[in-house]
């Protein structure tokens, strides 16, 4: 049974810092690899998707890797702002239709 | 209206009451979610409709009915919850049900069982 796990559950940076949100999963036969932002009493944002045959993808200040083999993904922000704060979850893809399976998340502080 | 909306945005019902949340998607998917997000819990998945035919029923109880008129539109029916029940209900949608393109979420129905 795939499991998820994100480390770590809460994090507290100062504004510009860079940043690094890690994800691993016990189970390495996924389609891909999701990660989305959550605002509180919000719906999830889709922020980078990483096929099984890609090792990274890049949106702006983020950027997203994988390491299927390992079952490892990181989530890296640079130059943190206010603006990024909110819960970050990751979710990978496997097995039956449309089960995307999810971490707990990682709720993301960034401090003025 | 683009996107992913959702119907009520709270919503307060004691354990016999019947209602009904609503979902509608303005995005052309072709697949359509109903997922559970409880606190201090990931969240579940709970149905999969993929071009109007329900795909994935992961052991959800019976007082939890989904209802997928056409593609456009997923409604979650509610009957005699139990106050567990109570949690933030999402449903999102995506171009194929087969998990390979990115999910795109509604902000929810924030349901208290009472």
């Amino acid at each position: 049974k795939q499991e998820v796990t994100q480390i770590p559950a809460a994090l507290s940076v100062p504004e510009g810092e860079n940043l690094v949100l890690n994800c691993s999963f016990t189970d390495s036969a996924i389609y891909n690899l999701q990660w989305f932002r959550q605002d509180p009493g919000k719906g999830l944002t889709s922020l980078l998707l990483i096929q099984s045959s890609q090792r990274e993808q890049t949106s702006g200040r983020l950027n997203a890797s994988l390491d299927k083999s390992s079952g490892r993904s990181t989530l890296y922000i640079a130059a943190s702002q206010p603006g990024d704060s909110a819960t970050y979850l990751c979710a990978v893809a496997g097995g039956s239709q449309g089960n995307l399976i999810f971490g707990k998340g990682t709720k993301l502080s960034v401090k003025p | 209206e683009t996107g992913v909306t959702q119907t009520p945005r709270h919503l307060v019902m004691g354990m016999t009451n019947k209602k009904s949340l609503k979902c509608e998607q303005h995005l052309g998917h072709n697949a359509m979610y109903w997922y559970k997000q409880s606190a201090k819990k990931p969240l579940e998945l709970m149905f999969v409709y993929s071009l109007e035919e329900r795909v994935e029923n992961n052991s959800v109880p019976s007082r939890f009915s989904p209802e997928c008129p056409n593609s456009s539109h997923l409604f979650l029916h509610l009957h005699t919850l139990q106050p567990e029940d109570s949690a933030l209900y999402l449903c999102a949608s995506s171009q194929d049900p087969a998990g390979e393109s990115p999910l795109h979420f509604g902000n929810g129905t924030r349901l208290t069982v009472t």
